[in-house]
Order: C-alpha cells, then sequence, then structure tokens
C-alpha cells in the first residue's frame, strides 16, 4: 500500500549540522505540503509544492529553511544550520489536487542535541 | 487569515458512553472542514471532511460530524467510543479556493482518554 512515505522516521543533528528530510508522495499525487509539530501544539503548515514549484511557502521560516519538489524523486525538506528550536516532528501530506483531502505521513521526529 | 479553535485539551469519557468534540472556526468564506486522528508516534488519519453539500458528514469508525454555519462549529460525534479511539484529534480549515493553496490551518487538538 504505498501511503505516504517519510524518512527516516528519527534523526538526531547537532546544533549547527544540516538535516534533511524526505517524502514520497502517495502514488499519483503531485502536490505536496509539510508541517511542523511541536509538543503540545497542532500542526503549522510550512509550504505547498507542486512538482518543480513552489506553490505557497508563507510558513516557512525566512532562514536556513528550504524545500523542494523535483522532477523525479521525493520532496526534500532541508533545515541547514540546524538549532535547539528546530526539534519537532514535521510531516509531509499530500494530494491528488489542491482541493482532495491531504494524506498524512507518519513524520520525521528531528532530534537536535 | 483562517483560525481554528479546539476548547477542550483534553477529554476523558467512559467505554461505551457518548462522545463530541467541539471545533469552531474562523474564515471568511465557508471553508473546507477535516477532522484528523493521530495516535502516539504515528501520522494523521483522515477521520471525515466537509466540502459542501449535507452538512451532517458521515467518516470512518463511526464518526460524524455536523457543520454548522451559524455558529462557526464543525464539532465531531461518536455515539458509544472504544478503547482504541483513545488517541489525539485535529480540526482543520482549508481555504475554499482550493483545499491546500494555503495549507490546512489545524487546532491545537484534543487529547481523548477512555476509562474502562
Amino acid at each position: 500500500n504505498a501511503g505516504v512515505m517519510q524518512n527516516p522516521r528519527h534523526l538526531v543533528r547537532r546544533r549547527g549540522q544540516e538535516a534533511r528530510l524526505r517524502c514520497s508522495p502517495m502514488k499519483g499525487h503531485s502536490h505536496v505540503y509539510w508541517y511542523r509539530q511541536l509538543p503540545e501544539e497542532g500542526l503549522k503548515f510550512m509550504v505547498y509544492l507542486q512538482k518543480e514549484n513552489i506553490i505557497d511557502e508563507s510558513g516557512m521560516p525566512k532562514e536556513r529553511f528550504s524545500a523542494e519538489f523535483p522532477k523525479e524523486g521525493p520532496s526534500i525538506l532541508r533545515i541547514q544550520q540546524v538549532v535547539r528550536g528546530d526539534s519537532a516532528a514535521y510531516f509531509c501530506a499530500s494530494s491528488a489536487h489542491s482541493n482532495q483531502p491531504q494524506h498524512f505521513g507518519d513524520g520525521t521526529r528531528l532530534s537536535i542535541l | 487569515a483562517q483560525s481554528v479553535t479546539q476548547p477542550d485539551i483534553h477529554i476523558t469519557v467512559s467505554e461505551g458512553a457518548s462522545l463530541e468534540l467541539r471545533c469552531n472556526y474562523s474564515y471568511g468564506a465557508t471553508p473546507y472542514l477535516f477532522w484528523y486522528v493521530q495516535s502516539p508516534g504515528q501520522g494523521l488519519q483522515l477521520l471525515l471532511k466537509y466540502f459542501s453539500g449535507d452538512t451532517l458528514v458521515q467518516g470512518i469508525k463511526g464518526f460524524e460530524a455536523e457543520f454548522k454555519r451559524s455558529q462557526s462549529s464543525f464539532n465531531l460525534r461518536k455515539p458509544s467510543v472504544h478503547w482504541s479511539d483513545a488517541a489525539e484529534y485535529f480540526c482543520a480549515v482549508g481555504a475554499k479556493s482550493g483545499g491546500g493553496a494555503d495549507g490546512l490551518t489545524f487546532g491545537k487538538g484534543t487529547h481523548l482518554i477512555i476509562q474502562p
């Protein structure tokens, strides 16, 4: 069953390192969304991408964070020079169209030492 | 900008009892509305959605929700809960112009505890 696949499930980085989170959408889905979940909080929208295009990045921090969804391969959320505050669960979702329900992956738990 | 309020952080219900989780939203037009459930360490699973039409929507696992425009609410209900329903429940709103155009806005969640 090809649901939304995220890897790694858990990622540990030291302050100043780079974190790369990967997301493969469901088969047939070309819309990808990234969300961040902090403890005791709901999910916060970060960025919405279609193949090779960023549609809405209004929720992305202005520095250190970037996202891409290349023509081939998974979507990547990249965090440069990580800090303790980046520790969170990062979820990816995909949909077939922008007005269709989003289906979520199991997330990547990022821990910063 | 849209917002979602889930007034109850925790709710405790006895197994077999009925359940209602509250959700209020703020949005300038009729939104897309969703309920998701999250078990510990897992992603979110879609329970049900409201896009248009009948304001009472049925979902998976015996859940239903009712969209009330006058109250800006989309409360989730289940007539009889099971121990396996213990989880975190999130209400979310999406822009009507395209459910993902702005990404979904989530409430902070309600933690459901089931008593034996």
